[in-house]
């Protein structure tokens, strides 16, 4: 069985720090998705990493993906309110295999 | 394009209650999945669709459940004699195949509540 393992479970920080949330498996995975979830919305895609290595920013967010794709990171810088929500990495090997999430909340 | 539509948005039934959910997916596309969530969780895959065929059912999908895509592109959830552990968010996504890398599109999901 595939399993991502997510950590930590649950982060509440005050505006302006940074953290970083962590994804990893003990499999292989073609392609590694980070999504972002509000309350009562469907998942939606922040990134797709495909490259072992691969590093992609999309604004202050910094992703990251293992060398052996079996790990990966996201990372943000100065938090913001606004990035409070459920935090999702998502492997692909023919089918998405999501971890079990990250609830970010940033206070003001 | 307006995106993946998911119908009822809440659904509140009573225990041993038959639920059916739609899923309209973006129209172009030729896969359509079906996941379950339960609160602060990540989804769980239940089955997907290719076009109209049903290419994989997860172990989660008891025989109450069952899905269709007959003309391969809306799609039903129906779940029959529903239970109280069947409370949880369905989400539905959609996306075209891909080699290494598949770029899925969910919608709004619908939450039941068996009471």
């Amino acid at each position: 069985t595939q399993l991502l393992e997510q950590s930590p479970q649950f982060l509440s920080i005050q505006e302006g720090e940074n953290l970083t949330v962590y994804c990893n498996s003990s499999s292989v995975f073609s392609s590694l998705q980070w999504y972002r979830q509000e309350p009562g919305e469907g998942p939606v895609l922040l990134v797709t990493v495909v490259t072992g290595g691969e590093v992609k920013k999309l604004k202050r967010l910094t992703f990251q993906f293992g060398d052996a794709r079996k790990d990966s990171s996201l990372h943000i810088t100065a938090a913001q309110p606004g990035d409070t929500g459920l935090y999702l990495c998502a492997g692909y090997t023919g089918k998405l295999i999501f971890g079990q999430g990250t609830t970010l909340q940033v206070k003001p | 394009d307006t995106g993946v539509s998911q119908d009822p948005r809440h659904k509140i039934t009573k225990r041993g209650q038959n639920v059916t959910f739609r899923c309209d997916p973006i129209s172009e596309h030729n896969r359509l999945y079906w996941y379950r969530q339960t609160l602060g969780q990540g989804p769980e895959f239940l089955t997907y669709f290719q076009n109209e065929a049903q290419l994989e059912k997860s172990r989660l999908l008891s025989d109450r459940f069952s899905a269709e895509r007959p003309k391969g592109s809306f799609s039903t959830l129906e779940i029959q004699r529903t239970e109280q552990g069947d409370s949880a968010m369905y989400l539905c996504a959609s996306s075209l195949v891909a080699s290494r890398a598949e770029t899925q599109y969910f919608g709004p999901g619908t939450r039941l509540l068996v009471l």
